[in-house]
């Protein structure tokens, strides 16, 4: 089984709301990851998780927070979000992405976001 | 700062024909290169990973070649289908993913 799941599957939140995405693999992967893709873009990549542990934050605002709580899952929580958040949000998991860039990303359906 | 580039941008053609979708890498240094399927408002599904160590992968009427002196890849697609248009995307060099802007793939019937 190579699947990756995400909740909700569309998301619409004000700006002054709390919320959060949701990810879940059961492939025993110890990589997980999100993306972020506007329309007619290619994905781009937010936060990288390595065996729980945040490695990479790719600069992303503090208004996404993302946390692992064990190694199947992966949130993230959304808090005073602005209208060009609006966007596509892809989840990942690899095998583990110490090997040097050698394992196949599989990705999740995604959260569609709509911010007003 | 790693730049992927994909040519065509969009590709129109009736089925059956045999397809070339390229990608190249400002930075050759590839230790793998995923390509991966999008269509319209869904996830990306996985279609072939190309490690640094070969030089092709074949999944049935897919193939992907990878030229790690140029930074060029190739995926080809034999006797394509309606039910292969889709946006095909290129991405690498290694776990942490950049993506091409893809291409737009249409088989007409």
């Amino acid at each position: 089984d190579t699947e990756v799941t995400q909740t909700p599957k569309h998301l619409v939140m004000g700006m002054t709301n709390k919320k959060s995405l949701k990810c879940e693999q059961h492939m025993g992967h110890r990589a997980m990851y999100w993306y972020k893709q506007k329309a007619k873009k290619p994905p781009e990549l937010m936060f990288v998780y390595s065996y729980e542990k945040l490695s990479i934050n790719e600069s992303v605002p503090s208004r996404f927070s993302p946390e692992c709580p064990n190694s199947s899952l992966l949130n993230l929580h959304l808090h005073a979000l602005q209208p060009e958040d609006s966007a596509l949000y892809l989840c990942a998991s690899s095998q583990d992405d110490q090997s040097v860039g050698t394992d196949t990303q599989y990705f999740g359906p995604g959260t569609r976001l709509t911010v007003l | 700062k790693q730049e992927v580039t994909q040519i065509p941008a969009a590709l129109s053609v009736p089925e059956g024909e045999n397809l070339v979708l390229n990608c190249s890498f400002t930075d050759s240094a590839i230790y793998n290169l995923q390509w991966f399927r999008q269509d319209p408002g869904k996830g990306l599904t996985s279609l072939l990973l190309i490690q640094s160590s070969q030089r092709e992968q074949t999944s049935g009427r897919l193939n992907a070649s990878l030229d790690k002196s140029s930074g060029r890849s190739t995926l080809y697609i034999a006797a394509s289908q309606p039910g292969d248009s889709a946006t095909y995307l290129c991405a690498g060099p290694r776990n942490k993913l950049v993506f091409g802007a893809g291409t737009i793939l249409r088989v007409k019937s």
